[in-house]
């Protein structure tokens, strides 16, 4: 079975410093790996994703994320956050099969301080 | 930008009441999905729906729930008899290839059982 830990809760940060958000998985098959973010009071958007190819993904607002197979991770990062970065980030994995149904991880607050 | 929407925003109902959540997928998608985020914990996915029929489905996902694409457009999620548990914020997805493919998320429903 698959899963994705995501060992912060809340990472509270200043603003324009550097972020890092961790997320490790376990899947014994290919997995594709996503990011999504969650505003206040909104639904979930899609920042980035990996499916096969670079290791290194960009997606928008200026994050991007590493894959690393041999430490199953697939952390987030930004090297200068904004205060309008606030908001809840999800790490989800998915087996690529016929259904493609995510299994999310707990989800870090990201909480950027003036 | 084809956006997945969902209605109502929030709704309440009594215990024990059926209640009927409605979603509108991207016009071109041929897989959708339910997921829940009980509060303060991680998104739980429910069920999956391809060919009129659900393709895959959780152990959350028991006799009390169901789903239906009664017009071709439109996507449902019934709770047949709500528990108190059952509050929690759902959220519809839909992707058009079940593979290796993004789901977009609509903003959800806030279900809030008294």
């Amino acid at each position: 079975a698959q899963s994705v830990t995501q060992l912060d809760s809340q990472v509270p940060v200043f603003e324009e410093a550097p972020v890092e958000l961790r997320c490790n998985y376990s899947s014994s098959v290919s997995v594709y790996l996503f990011w999504y973010v969650q505003y206040p009071n909104q639904g979930l958007q899609l920042l980035l994703k990996y499916l096969s190819g670079s290791t290194l993904v960009k997606g928008i607002n200026g994050f991007e994320a590493e894959f690393n197979k041999s430490q199953t991770s697939f952390h987030l990062r930004k090297p200068s956050v904004h205060i309008s970065d606030t908001a809840e980030y999800f790490c989800a994995v998915s087996d690529g099969g016929a259904t493609n149904k995510l299994i999310f991880g707990t989800g870090t607050l990201l909480a950027v301080q003036p | 930008e084809p956006e997945v929407t969902q209605t109502p925003s929030h709704q309440v109902t009594q215990m024990g009441q059926e209640v009927i959540l409605r979603c509108v997928p991207i016009s071109n998608h041929l897989y959708f999905y339910w997921y829940r985020q009980i509060l303060g914990q991680k998104v739980e996915f429910l069920v999956s729906f391809y060919n009129n029929e659900i393709s895959e489905k959780s152990e959350i996902f028991d006799d009390q729930f169901s789903v239906e694409r009664p017009d071709g457009s439109n996507f449902t999620l019934k709770i047949r008899s709500t528990k108190l548990e059952d509050s929690a914020m759902y959220f519809c997805a839909s992707s058009d290839r079940g593979m290796n493919t993004e789901a977009f998320f609509g903003q959800g429903t806030r279900l809030t059982v008294v």
